[in-house]
């Protein structure tokens, strides 16, 4: 059971440039979100899913896209790189539906540095 | 806008003291109080959590103290050891059906000397 995963762990990106980030569940969880973490300014979410299929915005939605394929899969995608975009990464899952458990579970987290 | 407010920055305590951390609300909808533990390099892992229905619950050295009246939370760390050392983030969310939306303070670093 490798819980919530991410790849990749580091990247470096010139400004412009497109990436995407992949997050993958073993957990069978309702939910999905994508964060990032900034100094001093703690988790702030990016957009989160409810099922698969779909998607909504957070807090900080604004140069960033989304999308949930499959239950397990929550990508995020940067269309054109900035470099207000360099932060630490992290896609948490919750909500098991058979044991009616909400605990957030956080992935490892990719550190991106846009140049 | 800060909805949760998270104090110290930074906490130097001795091995064996209280490690004593504090959050402040000001959404009276939240009604679901976690903390979370980070080290170096590692996601943010579930430590405790609270609902407002109590004012204090205690997992093993780790105690939150809720006050619903003052809209603050606090966890404790009774008996401190050096491998407490980390990062430590409170939060809070409105409960709706699993989705929970946690809204993070700033985070806390924790550094526990011999």
């Amino acid at each position: 059971n490798a819980g919530v995963t991410q790849t990749p762990k580091f990247r470096v990106l010139k400004t412009g440039q497109s990436m995407t980030l992949l997050c993958a569940q073993d957990m069978n969880h309702e939910y999905m979100y994508w964060y990032r973490q900034d100094p001093g300014m703690g988790l702030r979410l990016i957009h989160y899913s409810v099922g698969e299929g779909t998607t909504a915005k957070g807090e900080v939605p604004d140069g960033y896209n989304v999308s949930r394929l499959k239950k397990q899969n929550f990508l995020l995608g940067l269309e054109s790189a900035a470099p207000s975009q360099t932060s630490v990464y992290f896609c948490a899952s919750s909500y098991d539906r058979d044991l009616n458990a909400y605990e957030q579970y956080f992935g490892p987290g990719t550190r991106l540095t846009v140049t | 806008q800060q909805q949760v407010k998270q104090s110290p920055q930074s906490l130097i305590v001795q091995k064996g003291g209280i490690s004593i951390i504090n959050c402040a609300y000001e959404n009276t909808a939240f009604d679901y109080f976690p903390w979370y533990q980070q080290f170096p390099g590692k996601g943010p892992a579930l430590l405790i959590a609270i609902r407002p229905d109590v004012s204090e619950k205690k997992e093993g050295r780790f105690t939150i103290s809720f006050n619903k009246s003052a809209k603050q939370f606090s966890l404790h760390i009774m008996d401190s050891q050096p491998g407490d050392s980390a990062t430590y983030f409170c939060a809070a969310s409105v409960s709706n059906f699993g989705n929970e939306k946690l809204t993070f303070g700033t985070g806390t670093r924790l550094t526990i000397i011999p």
